[in-house]
């Protein structure tokens, strides 16, 4: 299976400053079959990104997905204080499908 | 828009059976595949497993020889049974629109193991 590895575990930051998130693959993720999603505490997680750089409905345009092959990011422009969630990725390229196991954003 | 709602026992003893189901509203359950995905406390997302309209399943090789999946398209529901549970099957278990990706995803349910 495809393992999937978030960096950083977690990362502390202030509203307005930019962050990139990095997923990095053990295998190649064929046609960017890769998706983001955001999870705040308490909730199921909300669909971010698919297909690697695809904003799903909804999803404002301070974020963007990037990246192809074993290395794919999830930046945000400038940050928000409901951008303060745990961020995960999962490829769909393979069964079973994966996730890395997140990225924590908490406020500095 | 679709929605979905997970139900089912809060609590299961060891060794039991883990029985859910998830009930799609606002579409048609015969338009997509559907997945089981669960959480543990404090930890990350595991894919459990997924089926299509039609009944046919893809299951995680680390749950494959516990895992039953069916659906109930008469009642716009599919359902989750997990064999032979102990603690670690303790998780919130989400079902969810399985697109490759999952959209949307429902609230999610606590099942607790214990005796």
């Amino acid at each position: 299976e495809i393992v999937l590895t978030q960096s950083p575990g977690t990362l502390s930051l202030s509203p307005g400053e930019r962050v990139t998130l990095s997923c990095r693959a053990s295998w190649s993720v064929s046609s960017n079959y890769l998706s983001w999603y955001q999870q705040k505490p308490g909730q199921a997680p909300r669909l971010l990104m698919y297909g690697a750089s695809n904003r799903a409905t909804g999803i404002p345009d301070r974020f963007s997905g990037s990246g192809s092959g074993t290395d794919f990011t999830l930046t945000i422009r400038r940050l928000e204080p409901e951008d303060f969630a745990v961020y995960y990725c999962q490829q769909y390229s393979s069964s079973p499908y994966t996730f890395g196991q997140g990225t924590k954003l908490e406020i500095k | 828009q679709v929605q979905l709602q997970e139900s089912g026992p809060g609590l299961v003893k060891p060794s039991e059976t883990l029985s859910l189901t998830c009930t799609v509203s606002g579409g048609s359950i015969s338009s997509s595949y559907w997945s089981w995905i669960r959480q543990p406390a404090g930890e990350g997302l595991e894919w459990i497993g997924r089926i299509s309209p039609s009944g046919s399943t893809s299951y995680s090789p680390s749950l494959n020889s516990r895992v039953t999946m069916s659906v109930d398209t008469s009642k716009n529901q599919f359902s989750l049974k997990l064999s032979s549970v102990t603690a670690a099957d303790t998780a919130v278990y989400y079902c969810a629109r399985d697109v490759s990706w999952f959209d949307p995803w429902g609230p999610g349910t606590l099942v607790i193991v214990s005796s």
